[in-house]
């Protein structure tokens, strides 16, 4: 399968604390996403950070990537109880034609009040 | 503007039945995908249109197919439907659908087969 993993699959930490969740994924990339599900609702994009960045902030939202190590972070500062959903991170095949996404498997963030 | 309108939001089916979900995309996006999502195999890529024409899809069997229109709404339709079919079915559009390009996705369609 060429889905990417993520790691950890779920995290639980109090409000105001710093939230970090990771994803590998297999292939050369073009691109790598970040995106919020609340609930099995639709997806939101958060970030996206291009195979020749290193880091990328928005927000509160802080990603780096490592195309060497094939891995990417998310880093959320200052967590509140609105940020609890599932974490996906989603590549873009560098040798692909469209923005066909191949998502990670995801990280359940709870954030307790 | 408006974002992506998927319909119905809920759908129940029985085994061997067909169904056709609907999607409409941010007005002046011409690219539109589709993935599925199960708990066990995760968000898989479906298909995607670009000006009605297929341009990409995914290792689906071929009872799961599309088609785009002029306005760029789109449909997809799974036929003889199999218990495993049941998933939430998100729809996503982007303008072009070039490889820098986010996805806006759509709340989905929970299908239910029984």
């Amino acid at each position: 399968s060429q889905q990417g993993e993520e790691d950890p699959q779920a995290l639980s930490i109090q409000e105001g604390e710093n939230a970090t969740m990771n994803c590998s994924y297999k292939t050369s990339i073009n691109n790598l996403q970040w995106y919020r599900q609340n609930s099995g609702r639709g997806l939101v994009h958060l970030i996206l950070i291009r195979s020749n960045e290193r880091e990328k902030h928005s927000g509160r939202l802080r990603v780096t990537l490592d195309t060497s190590k094939k891995s990417s972070s998310l880093l959320i500062t200052a967590s509140r109880a609105a940020d609890t959903a599932s974490y996906f991170c989603a590549t873009v095949w560098d040798g692909g034609a469209t923005n066909k996404l191949i998502f990670g498997t995801g990280t359940l963030l709870a954030v307790q009040p | 503007k408006a974002g992506v309108t998927q319909t119905p939001r809920y759908l129940i089916k029985t085994r061997g039945q067909q169904v056709t979900l609907s999607c409409s995309p941010i007005s002046g996006h011409r690219s539109v995908s589709w993935y599925q999502q199960t708990p066990g195999q995760g968000l898989q890529f479906l298909f995607e249109y670009f000006s009605e024409t297929q341009r990409n899809k995914g290792n689906f069997p071929g009872r799961f197919s599309g088609r785009q229109f002029s306005n760029s709404r789109s449909e997809m339709n799974v036929s003889t439907l199999e218990l495993g079919d049941s998933a939430l079915y998100l729809c996503a559009s982007s303008g072009q659908g070039r490889l820098n390009e986010k996805l806006f996705f759509g709340s989905g369609t929970q299908l239910s087969v029984l």
